[in-house]
C-alpha cells in the first residue's frame, strides 16, 4: 500500500514570495490533515478536511495561508506572502475516516524562508 | 483534549527495555491514550493506543494505571532504530478530533 505522498521535499524561498505544497493521501482515506512543525516542537494542526469539506481550520493563519482539497483526494497548502517565521516542516496526514485510531503521515516538506 | 507531561529526554542502552512515562492527570473518561513516534526527517508514526486496559502489539506495550492518570510505553528490546521523539497524546475517538502533539520525549538508544 502506497503511503502519503508529499512534494516537494525541500523548498527555499525569499520572504514575501508565495509557495505551494502538494499532498496525495492514501487511496480511500477520507480525512486529510495539514500540520506545521517548527524545529524542536511537535506538529501543530493547521487544517483538517473530511472529503472536500473543512472540519477545522481554527489554527490556520487565514491572512496568508490557504488550503484546498478539490474532489476530496489531493490537497494543496499555499502560503502567500511567506514570512521568516513560516520556516518549518509541513506535514500531511490522512486517515480512513474521522476519529480513526491511526493517522498516516507523509515525510513532509521542509520550507526555509530567507 | 487533556494535556500530557513527558520528560524532555531519555537514554537507553541497546537491547534493554525502554520505559517512557507520560502523565495525563486530567484525562476524561472517554479519552484514549495514544503513542506516536517521529524518527529524524520522517513524519510521525503510530505505535499503540489504549483506553484503560494494558495493550501490546508487535512494536510496544502500553501500561495504563488504574486511575488512568499516567501511562508507560515500553519498548521491550530497544534498538538503535528506536532513537526518535515519542509523543503521548490523549484524544477521544470521535469525528472531527485530530491529534494534538506536545513536545514529546527524545529517546536516544546507544550501543
Amino acid at each position: 500500500e502506497a503511503g502519503v505522498a508529499q512534494s516537494p521535499r525541500y523548498k527555499i524561498i525569499e520572504k514575501r514570495q508565495s509557495v505551494a505544497f502538494w499532498c496525495n493521501p492514501i487511496s480511500g482515506h477520507a480525512t486529510l490533515y495539514w500540520y506545521q512543525q517548527i524545529l524542536g516542537q511537535g506538529p501543530k494542526l493547521l487544517i483538517q478536511f473530511q472529503n472536500n469539506g473543512v472540519v477545522d481550520d481554527s489554527q490556520l493563519p487565514k491572512d496568508r495561508f490557504s488550503a484546498e482539497r478539490l474532489k476530496g483526494v489531493d490537497s494543496t497548502l499555499k502560503i502567500q506572502p511567506a514570512k521568516l517565521e513560516d520556516s518549518a516542516v509541513y506535514l500531511c496526514a490522512s486517515s480512513l475516516r474521522q476519529g480513526d485510531t491511526e493517522a498516516f503521515f507523509g515525510q513532509g516538506t521542509r520550507l526555509t524562508v530567507v | 483534549d487533556a494535556k500530557t507531561t513527558q520528560p524532555t529526554s531519555m537514554d537507553c542502552a541497546e537491547g534493554r527495555a525502554a520505559n517512557l512515562p507520560c502523565n495525563h492527570s486530567t484525562i476524561s473518561g472517554n479519552e484514549y491514550v495514544y503513542w506516536y513516534r517521529q524518527i529524524h526527517s520522517q513524519g510521525p508514526q503510530y505505535i499503540i493506543h489504549g483506553l484503560k486496559n494494558n495493550e501490546t502489539n508487535e512494536m510496544a506495550s502500553l501500561i495504563i494505571t488504574e486511575d488512568r492518570k499516567s501511562s508507560t510505553l515500553i519498548l521491550p528490546h530497544a534498538t538503535l532504530r528506536d532513537t526518535a521523539v515519542y509523543y503521548c497524546i490523549v484524544r477521544i475517538n470521535q469525528a472531527g478530533t485530530a491529534l494534538i502533539f506536545g513536545k514529546g520525549t527524545t529517546l536516544s538508544v546507544s550501543s
